[in-house]
């Protein structure tokens, strides 16, 4: 299993414009889940979905984050528009189910805004 | 207060030492725990999982959970260098999906 895949592995951008992470979970996983971490707050929950429709969205920052997930093997965040206090890494994760077992971390997407 | 705090550290301890990390957690409902451990730049990797009082032995590592006192620890035997790293502590609570995470714990261990 190639585990979960995250795309882009870096991304650098310019204040204001949009960006969009890319997660692709285990197949067969049916929970998924967006962390964001930085030094000062470590990892925070920003969204999670289990199959494929979004549960709590109530670690999502602002307006400027949104998540999707149309299919059980994609799921997008998008920033729009950024800002420089969103530079950080984000992480995808996805679990079978409930997170009783635990789940599997992605490589992660460092964003950084300018 | 947060739902689930660590010691930031760093925790130094000498190579073939036991480090021994610690963890509290506020929700009296949450049931199972979880040690990850991330090295620097790379992803948090789960390494541990606890889910009834008492200890859990894997090879070098030991988890150890009482209920009680809402505590969570991981003990690492024989410390290597290469145990240097951050280990995170997650709780999962009631019927939801999520882990919440602590902070971390910067573990370094000298040669």
């Amino acid at each position: 299993d190639a585990g979960v895949i995250q795309s882009p592995r870096h991304e650098v951008t310019e204040m204001g414009q949009e960006v969009t992470l890319r997660c692709k979970p285990i197949s067969g996983h049916n929970s998924l889940f967006w962390y964001r971490q930085t030094m000062m707050r470590g990892l925070e929950l920003l969204i999670y979905f289990n199959n494929n429709v979004p549960i709590d969205d109530s670690g999502m920052p602002e307006d400027r984050f949104s998540a999707k997930m149309p299919n059980a093997s994609f799921s997008t965040l998008k920033i729009q528009p950024s800002e420089p206090r969103d530079s950080a890494v984000y992480f995808c994760a996805s679990s079978p189910g409930t997170a009783v077992y635990g789940y599997t971390f992605g490589s992660g997407t460092r964003l950084t805004v300018v | 207060q947060k739902e689930v705090e660590q010691n930031s550290g760093p925790l130094s301890v000498p190579e073939g030492a036991i480090a021994s990390l610690n963890c509290t957690y506020s929700d009296r409902g949450s049931q199972s725990f979880f040690w990850y451990r991330q090295y620097s730049g790379k992803s948090p990797e789960l390494i541990m999982s606890i889910y009834s009082n008492g200890d859990k032995e894997d090879g070098r590592f030991t988890a150890q959970l009482n209920k009680a006192s809402q505590y969570v620890s991981l003990l690492i035997r024989d410390s290597q260098p290469s145990d240097s790293a951050t280990y995170l502590c997650a709780a999962h609570t009631g019927t939801a999906s999520k882990l919440t995470f602590g902070t971390g714990t910067r573990l370094q261990v000298t040669l």
